[in-house]
């Protein structure tokens, strides 16, 4: 089956850093991508969506300036999380599909912490 | 807004053991609803769905039938196995494969 990878799986930084994850469809072209965000025994929260070529589109909380995302081509997004801050530590899931219909494919996760 | 509850983990049972993992929702209209798997080090992968009422899902020996009068889509098997351990996530979305909204997950361990 389709295959998403995201990188890193883990990741430790100091607070006031950046740091950037990566979602990549390995074997389909992804024209929209997601990603979410999962606090301990909590649900996963879609944080936004991003089409291919155009700006994210972000939910309701979340700050764009924070949490910036590209998608500049089919099969690469990435989350940077800028000047990160122990709030901040979460696991952060992308998800990939590569059309309005179609089933969706998740990366493993990243673990961020931040110090 | 739509709404997801499963219940808490960890479920530990030993092999063979019937499972059930309770999911109910909240939502407007006729969403479709969804059971992911997550077993450890990968992503989250699709286990079954159902589209409208009455409907079951099945795969893998795992079967969830989406109830909507009482708003449920409880996940069961007969008999687990050691290599069902893993965390399962209830989800539902208004149509299709749109935004999804996820429940907690729920851990099963299974034990030999």
């Amino acid at each position: 089956g389709a295959v998403v990878s995201q990188h890193p799986s883990r990741v430790i930084c100091k607070s006031g850093t950046s740091v950037k994850i990566e979602c990549r469809s390995l074997d389909f072209q992804a024209t929209t991508m997601f990603w979410y965000r999962q606090f301990p025994k909590q649900s996963l929260m879609l944080m936004a969506t991003s089409n291919e070529g155009s700006k994210a589109t972000y939910e309701q909380g979340v700050e764009k300036d924070k949490f910036l995302i590209n998608h500049a081509s089919l099969t690469l997004s990435t989350l940077t999380v800028t000047s990160a801050h122990p709030e901040d530590s979460s696991f952060y899931i992308c998800s990939a599909r590569q059309g309005a219909n179609e089933k969706l494919f998740f990366g493993s996760g990243t673990q961020l912490s931040v110090l | 807004g739509n709404s997801v509850t499963q219940m808490e983990g960890p479920v530990t049972l030993s092999e063979e053991a019937f499972l059930t993992i309770n999911c109910t929702y909240t939502a407007t209209g006729y969403p479709s609803l969804f059971w992911y798997v997550q077993y450890p080090g990968e992503g989250l992968q699709l286990l079954l769905k159902a589209t409208k009422a009455d409907d079951k899902g099945s795969n893998k020996g795992f079967e969830a039938t989406y109830r909507k009068e009482t708003t449920s889509f409880h996940l069961e098997k007969g008999s687990v196995q050691v290599s069902d351990s893993a965390v399962y996530f209830c989800a539902l979305s208004d149509s299709g494969y749109s935004t999804l909204t996820f429940g907690k997950g729920t851990m099963l361990l299974v034990s030999p």
